[in-house]
């Protein structure tokens, strides 16, 4: 399987700021992508799909640019409860079922 | 709320013992996931059930068991772990690629696992 890169951070930003993230994945056959967002010793919880058309859900926009692969992540008025951890998932497909391959995860800290 | 639910949220367990992690979804999922993760690292898949049929092994050691007794239920049978086998373990689900292409993974809130 491929490889999903981001880099780790930590991005350390006052509130208010603007804030993006990207995340490059090297399979070209990838069928979908995703950001999740992980809070410490807590579960990956979805945030976004990820679409070629880009999305936004309130102050997130999510890109996907499928000629360069990468996927990126915007936070515009960073609140402080948006520091956690944010992981791009990238699925392939293998054996009949769809295989999310992880990046590392970027570190967000927003602080007053 | 998840919609995915594991039991024990906790565990402690001597290298000699044996347990059973438990993960059970209500969602009409298909393919069900487990996963270790240690601190700082991103999740590891280690099992992919489909139709509750094993189509991934990523060479997970033979103490790490995993089972699927029905659609909903998946459980994680432990055996002679060693201390480094400590971690977070994570199920997750989703619909089938064949039932939907883009859909996302549900994660449970995890069982913390420490082996003495």
């Amino acid at each position: 399987r491929k490889e999903v890169e981001q880099d780790p951070g930590p991005f350390n930003v006052p509130e208010g700021a603007t804030v993006a993230f990207n995340c490059t994945y090297s399979n070209s056959a990838s069928q979908s992508f995703f950001w999740y967002r992980q809070d410490c010793r807590k579960e990956p919880k979805l945030l976004m799909s990820v679409y070629s058309s880009g999305n936004e859900d309130g102050r997130f926009t999510a890109q996907l640019n499928r000629a360069s692969q990468y996927i990126s992540l915007l936070i515009r008025d960073s609140k402080l409860s948006d520091s956690a951890t944010y992981l791009c998932v990238v699925n392939e497909e293998a054996g009949g079922s769809y295989i999310p391959t992880f990046g590392r995860g970027t570190s967000l800290i927003v602080h007053p | 709320d998840t919609e995915v639910t594991q039991t024990p949220k906790h565990l402690v367990m001597g290298m000699t013992n044996k347990k059973s992690l438990k993960c059970e979804q209500h969602m009409g999922h298909r393919a069900m996931y487990w996963y270790k993760q240690k601190a700082k690292k991103p999740p590891e898949l280690m099992f992919v059930y489909s139709y509750e049929k094993l189509s991934i092994n990523e060479s997970v050691p033979s103490r790490f068991s995993p089972e699927c007794p029905n659609s909903s239920l998946l459980n994680l049978h432990l055996h002679a772990l060693q201390p480094e086998d400590s971690a977070l373990y994570l199920c997750a689900s989703s619909q089938d690629r064949r039932a939907n292409s883009n859909q996302p993974q549900h994660f449970g809130d995890g069982t913390r696992l420490s082996i003495l």
